[in-house]
């Protein structure tokens, strides 16, 4: 099993539906990050976790939301998906915040 | 503002032949670097990683890199690459001071018989 499960692989829906990508680790780490990647620019942080009460903010969080629903879950959400919001999504865990960080398969969201 | 840059976003190389993928750093203090690599359809894997010491690292899969303080980079490197090598390959920077971690934008190899 992997230790960095995503759900769903893939998903497609319309413009205005909630939409929620779940992660689940099986590493026993404190930090779990998700991240969107998008073809030429990288992989850009979303949101971030350092443990179940201490969630923060990265670099595009705007349009997008975080549970930290235990340590091993760390889901994100699309309140009302647009189809800017079409992306490759990953979600990853360390031990520490600078340290190696282990990534899921990654979840193919479309939005129409 | 601490940021990570990769000049090309697409290599070519011929099987057997030498790599070097450019990863450029700004960042004030020492910081933490790594290389990943991104197979299709898969996440993102550790390749190596710099935090002190020897500033030549060695890593997974034959591959090596080099901090170079005074130019700020922090290549990646194979003496001979295989066919299996080709990938998008992402530098990375973070630092525990400010909870910064930045991705570069990524270089595409394609390894051609």
């Amino acid at each position: 099993d992997a230790d960095v499960t995503q759900t769903p692989r893939n998903r497609i829906t319309k413009t205005g539906k909630r939409i929620m990508l779940e992660c689940s680790q099986t590493k026993g780490h404190d930090r779990m990050y998700w991240y969107r990647q998008d073809p030429g620019l990288g992989l850009r942080l979303i949101y971030y976790s350092f443990d179940v009460k201490d969630i923060n903010k990265g670099e595009i969080s705007d349009g997008y939301s975080v549970s930290r629903q235990a340590q091993a879950k760390f889901s994100l959400s699309l309140e009302s998906a647009i189809p800017n919001q079409t992306a490759l999504y990953f979600c990853a865990t360390s031990d520490w915040f600078a340290d190696i960080q282990y990534f899921g398969a990654g979840t193919r969201l479309s939005v129409l | 503002a601490q940021s990570v840059t990769q000049p090309d976003i697409h290599i070519t190389v011929s099987e057997g032949a030498s790599l070097e993928l450019r990863c450029n750093y700004s960042y004030g203090a020492t910081p933490y670097l790594f290389w990943y690599v991104q197979s299709p359809g898969q996440g993102l894997q550790l390749l190596l990683k710099y935090f002190s010491g020897d500033t030549l690292v060695q890593g997974i899969k034959g591959f090596e890199a080099e901090f170079k303080r005074s130019q700020s980079s922090f290549n990646l490197r194979k003496p001979s690459v295989h066919w299996s090598d080709a990938a998008e390959y992402f530098c990375a920077v973070g630092s525990n001071t400010g909870n910064q971690f930045y991705f570069g934008t990524g270089t595409s190899l394609t390894v051609i018989p």
